[in-house]
């Protein structure tokens, strides 16, 4: 199972809204809304964002949300922040039982 | 709610080790348990699933028929015993939860929503 498909960085000003990719095929994002979203910091475990293509967990800011079209699906964060300063990864069920990840998206606040 | 992983080592290529993960602050055996790993400056890559009561699981083809994840209920343990390890396999490895507690919603959804802080498994000679 290949990795999902993201941008290797993405960034923006504080204040903007940046939308990060990620690419599958129809064996995993284009047939489940099993599509989920972490933040990462350097050193830290991950951080769930969104699960189910666009549910947040309680706790995680607004300002982040997820879609799907396709067999891409989507992360925005509008209001950027310093402190979204991280790394991102998607992830999806497939359709041999098995979850892959993202490649991986860095995201820098300018 | 808290998730420890212990057991990471180093270890030769050939070698085995078992890894722990200790739950606290929920009923561990309403949810569904992973692991997932990260090799030093690379991405997160899903090793395994159980089931809450131990009785399915999955496995990446990478580690299929090598590694062996298990779960003690009544211990609020989860393990992951690793055989014939390889270079390939050194990396962070994280033991986390399904988002889903079966009682609510009787599904997984393979979303992780708690992490542990990761033990760290060398395999080099």
């Amino acid at each position: 199972q290949s990795a999902l498909t993201q941008p290797a960085s993405v960034s923006g000003s504080p204040g903007q809204s940046i939308t990060i990719s990620c690419t599958g095929t129809s064996s995993d994002v284009g047939r489940y809304n099993y599509v989920s979203w972490y933040q990462q910091h350097p050193g830290k475990a991950p951080k769930l964002m969104i699960y189910d293509v666009s549910n947040r967990p309680s706790g995680v800011s607004n300002r982040f949300s997820g879609s799907k079209s396709g067999n891409t699906a989507s992360l925005t964060i509008s209001g950027l922040q310093a402190e979204d300063e991280a790394d991102y990864y998607c992830s999806s069920y497939t359709s041999s039982s098995t979850l892959v990840f993202g490649t991986g998206t860095k995201v820098t606040v300018l | 709610v808290q998730l420890v992983e212990s057991g990471g080592d180093l270890v030769q290529p050939g070698g085995s080790l078992r890894l722990s993960c200790a739950a606290s602050g929920f009923t561990f055996s309403n949810y569904w348990m992973y692991w997932v790993r990260q090799a030093p400056g690379k991405g997160l890559v899903w090793v395994s699933r159980i089931n809450s009561d131990g009785s399915a699981t999955g496995y990446a083809d990478s580690v299929k028929g090598r590694f062996t994840i298990s779960r003690d209920n009544a211990k609020n343990t989860l393990y992951l015993q690793m055989n014939s390890l390889r270079g390939e396999d050194t990396a962070v490895y994280y033991c986390a939860r399904d988002v889903s507690n079966i009682v609510v919603v009787p599904a997984a959804t393979d979303a992780f929503d708690v992490w542990g802080q990761g033990t760290m498994v060398t395999v080099s000679s």
